[in-house]
């Protein structure tokens, strides 16, 4: 069975600062799919960025960034220019490809973000 | 388009009552996730459905607990003989098909409390 694991309960990053968010994952699988979702205090999950394991390039969207290393199982996100609105829960999950085995989401345990003046 | 929908968004039962969640998935998609948020602690996968067919249960409490997704309507969750324990966020997901883009789009999750 898949895990995934995100050992930074809370993290706390200036405004307009980087932060790196860590996640490791554990798979015996080629072909799957890497995400982070956002959960802010209104608890609604949004899709931050996904990364398919079978790209070599690192997923960037605007201000997030991943550095998706597969031979070392970790995918750990970096919010550049960090914003208020970017403080909430981040959550990293995997989705297996494999047509075989029921696709569904496993997630971390989850970082808290906060974001100060 | 309209999103995942999911009513109710806050519901109070009594422990012994029964409680049931409901969720209409976007348009156009036929699979649908049921996920368990405990208050600080990440989502577990509870159930996987498509339309008429249950086809992960894996993360389901053997007992109490019962997931259909029918021909027509939105899927239901239900929880009989509610304890304390039950208290959560209950989240609903859907996606197109088994693997299309990867992405599982959520809904904005119904509160249970058990008094």
């Amino acid at each position: 069975a898949q895990t995934v694991t995100q050992s930074q309960p809370e993290m706390s990053v200036q405004e307009a600062e980087t932060v790196t968010l860590s996640c490791t994952y554990d798979t015996s699988e080629s072909d799957y799919y890497l995400f982070w979702y956002k959960q802010p205090p209104s608890r609604q999950m949004i899709l931050v960025i996904r990364q398919e394991a079978y790209k070599q390039q690192n997923a960037t969207e605007n201000r997030f960034s991943v550095n998706f290393q597969k031979a070392a199982k970790s995918f750990s996100l970096k919010i550049s220019d960090s914003q208020l609105g970017d403080a909430a829960m981040y959550f990293c999950a995997y989705r297996t490809l494999n047509t075989g085995t029921a696709s569904k989401l496993t997630f971390g345990t989850g970082t808290r973000l906060q974001v100060t003046l | 388009n309209a999103g995942v929908m999911q009513n109710p968004r806050h519901l109070v039962r009594r422990r012994g009552q029964e409680a049931r969640l409901r969720c209409s998935p976007m348009k156009g998609h036929s699979h649908v996730y049921w996920y368990r948020q405990l208050p600080e602690e990440g989502l577990k996968f509870m159930v996987y459905l498509q339309k008429e067919n249950i086809i992960d249960e894996s993360g389901m409490p053997k007992e109490r607990f019962s997931a259909e997704f029918p021909k027509e309507g939105p899927s239901i969750l239900r929880i009989q003989q509610v304890v304390r324990g039950d208290s959560a966020a209950y989240f609903c997901a859907s996606s197109p098909d088994r693997a299309f883009g990867g992405e599982l789009f959520f809904g904005e999750g119904s509160r249970l409390t058990v008094l």
